[in-house]
């Protein structure tokens, strides 16, 4: 079975400042995807960004990027500048390609941004 | 607004009691999705659509639980006889034609169950 591992249950980063959380997951399959989606207090979740395990490249998206370790079965989101809006649940999700719908989440890393 | 809204946000219900949570998708999204979070969780998967037809049900989903989109717009979550390990934050979401493989839902507030 699939599972997704977040190690960090909180982190806090400084305005301004650069933040990574990290994303371990098992799987036996070749072909899936992986994701980091944000849930704010009492807002709905959001899709921050997602990386095909195809593709050697690292996804960006404007001030957020991953590192994927494809063989390390890592995918750990960088959240450069970090800003008040960016505290939230973070959670880190996995879905295989071609096969289940089913998306596979961690435990969630709580962000805080101080001031 | 044309996001993903679920209503009741919350329901406080007594063991034993029934309770129904409906979800309106975004109107062209064609899959549902149902997931259930509880307290310093991720959300889990319970079960999904394509239109009107239930595609996928996770083990999760047990007998007391039936989900339904009877016109492939809008769904309903039912629990039956209530227990309080059912309190938790039910969550639905959907995707666009073509995307849904890719896992990029949009999802909505959420409805929170409190079981006493």
């Amino acid at each position: 079975a699939q599972t997704v591992t977040q190690s960090q249950p909180e982190m806090s980063v400084q305005e301004a400042e650069t933040v990574t959380l990290s994303c371990t997951y098992d799987t036996s399959e070749s072909d899936y995807y992986l994701f980091w989606y944000k849930q704010p207090p009492s807002r709905q979740m959001i899709l921050v960004i997602r990386q095909e395990a195809y593709k050697q490249q690292n996804a960006t998206e404007n001030r957020f990027s991953v590192n994927f370790q494809k063989a390390a079965k890592s995918f750990s989101l960088k959240i450069s500048d970090s800003q008040l809006g960016d505290a939230a649940m973070y959670f880190c999700a996995y879905k295989v390609q071609g096969g289940s719908e089913k998306l596979v989440f961690g435990k969630g890393t709580k962000l805080t941004v101080n001031p | 607004d044309t996001g993903v809204s679920q209503d009741p946000r919350h329901k406080i219900t007594k063991r034993g009691q029934n309770v129904t949570f409906r979800c309106d998708p975004i109107s062209e999204h064609n899959r549902l999705y149902w997931y259930r979070q509880t307290l310093g969780q991720g959300p889990e998967f319970l079960t999904y659509f394509q239109n009107e037809a239930q595609l996928e049900k996770s083990r999760l989903l047990s007998d007391r639980f039936s989900a339904e989109r009877p016109k492939g717009s809008f769904s309903t979550l039912e629990i039956q006889r209530t227990e309080q390990g059912d309190s938790a934050m039910y969550l639905c979401a959907s995707s666009l034609p073509g995307t849904g493989d890719t896992g990029e839902l949009f999802f909505g507030e959420g409805s929170r169950l409190t079981v006493l």
